[in-house]
């Protein structure tokens, strides 16, 4: 099993749609994780951070599975503007500092 | 978060020849610092773990002797790519560990350097 494994996607939707992605990962000691979103040719920026059982901000929401490992991000209304690729993070093992970085899920938000 | 910068943003070079990529931490001083690649529709791939007056840890696969890492400062770390190929062309990424300015393993990104070596 890879150590965090996304759907690529693309996920095409229209406006305003509601749309989710799932990320699984494999390392269950886990505390914390993140989505970061990346636009294209750009660096990956943090969006969400996760600790508990999930995190809200306005129109996005992630919610984490601990007992099947996995985490989900939710964006309701979706705007143009939150076409981009959604990345799921993980801390590395052995508390190096390093993150784990899922292959990304694609969305692209149609007029 | 913390404010990081790349420079150049970009380079095209001649097969053959060395790139420095320099990665400063603007408001934060980094005890460690991260390099990855990120090959086109491909995630990012961790190259190193910088670490400020010590040598760097590559990850496994990463030639050490072909990726210079330099991590002289709290706020400069600097990836040399020597006598750079067509396969080295990639989009190279710093990145400053959040520790000890939040509770979270997070990271923050710095723009990235394009690299394309003809």
């Amino acid at each position: 099993r890879k150590e965090v494994e996304q759907d690529p996607g693309p996920f095409n939707v229209p406006e305003g749609a509601t749309v989710a992605f799932n990320c699984t990962y494999s390392n269950s000691a886990s505390q914390s994780f993140f989505w970061y979103r990346q636009d294209c040719r750009k660096e990956p920026k943090l969006l969400m951070s996760v600790y508990s059982s999930g995190n809200e901000d306005g129109r996005f929401t992630a919610q984490l599975n601990r007992a099947s490992q996995y985490i989900s991000l939710l964006i309701r209304d979706s705007k143009l503007s939150d076409s981009a690729t959604y990345l799921c993070v993980v801390p590395g093992s052995s508390n190096t500092g390093k993150l784990i970085f899922g292959q990304g899920t694609t969305l692209q938000v149609k007029p | 978060g913390a404010v990081v910068s790349q420079h150049p943003s970009w380079v095209i070079c001649k097969s053959g020849t060395s790139v420095k990529i320099e990665c400063r931490s603007l408001d934060f001083q980094a005890t460690t610092m991260f390099w990855y690649r990120q090959f086109p529709k491909q995630s990012l791939m961790l190259m190193a773990t910088s670490n400020e007056g010590s040598k760097a840890t590559y990850e496994q696969g990463v030639e050490k002797d072909k990726f210079l890492i330099n991590h002289a400062s709290l706020t400069l770390s600097t990836l040399t790519v020597t006598s750079a190929h067509p396969e080295d062309s990639s989009f190279y990424i710093c990145s400053v560990g959040a520790e000890g300015v939040l509770r979270e393993e997070t990271q923050y990104f710095g723009p990235g350097t394009r690299l394309l070596v003809l």
